[in-house]
């Protein structure tokens, strides 16, 4: 069954630090998107991504933030200077429609900021 | 989007059906009912969608009201595998582009052996 990949499964980065976590969608998929969920919280939409560009995004999404799709199979998210509030699951997810059918999470990427 | 009410948690014994509600009274007429769900740790999961009618797959069934001010996620056999904080998400549809999900805080169903 196809599944979206994510590494690293755990990055731990000093504060101030650039992090780009990575993402490989289902190969048919064409919208993309990036969540987040701090330990405890609910998780929270970030971005979604669609035809090279972004579709939507969250206030949680500032210029800190930024999404790529460098190679036609990958799909990154970039931390530029990570703060401490930065902690968190990311988890990377594909769709087929267009409709907020996330329908393939992937594992996550728990990102540690110290 | 309309918001979303769900108890905090349930139990429900290993092997009987397990009927999750969620009320969506402010719902409009373009906007469809997603469950998703989370096992520990893991990514969110999707089950189901439905729009107006009752819908089921191999996972669940989904009941819809008439009025679709409220919906049941339906389990109908329970194992200890369906343990998780299940999602009801209401989305309508924006037109275009790729349309993110706003989850809330769900409930904790724990199945009993």
């Amino acid at each position: 069954e196809p599944e979206v990949t994510q590494t690293p499964s755990h990055q731990v980065t000093q504060m101030g630090q650039e992090v780009i976590l990575h993402c490989v969608p289902i190969s048919n998929h064409l919208y993309f998107y990036w969540y987040r969920q701090i330990l405890g919280q609910k998780v929270e939409f970030l971005v979604s991504f669609y035809n090279n560009e972004i579709s939507e995004k969250s206030e949680i999404f500032d210029d800190q933030f930024s999404v790529e799709r460098p190679d036609g199979s990958n799909f990154t998210l970039k931390i530029r200077s990570t703060k401490l509030e930065d902690s968190a699951m990311y988890f990377c997810a594909s769709s087929t429609t267009s409709r907020g059918l996330a329908g393939f999470f992937g594992p996550g990427t728990r990102l540690t900021v110290l | 989007d309309a918001k979303t009410t769900q108890p905090t948690s349930m139990d429900c014994a290993e092997g009987r059906a397990a009927n999750l509600p969620c009320n969506h009274s402010t719902i409009s007429g373009n906007e469809y009912v997603y469950w998703y769900r989370q096992i520990h740790s893991q990514g969110p999961q999707y089950i189901i969608h439905g729009l107006k009618n009752n819908e089921t797959n191999e996972m669940a069934s989904l009941i819809i009201t008439e009025d679709r001010k409220s919906s049941t996620l339906i389990l109908p056999h329970a194992t200890l595998r369906d343990t998780a904080v299940y999602y009801c998400i209401v989305r309508g549809y924006s037109g275009g582009g790729a349309d993110g999900l706003t989850f809330g805080k769900g409930t904790h169903l724990i199945i009993q052996p």
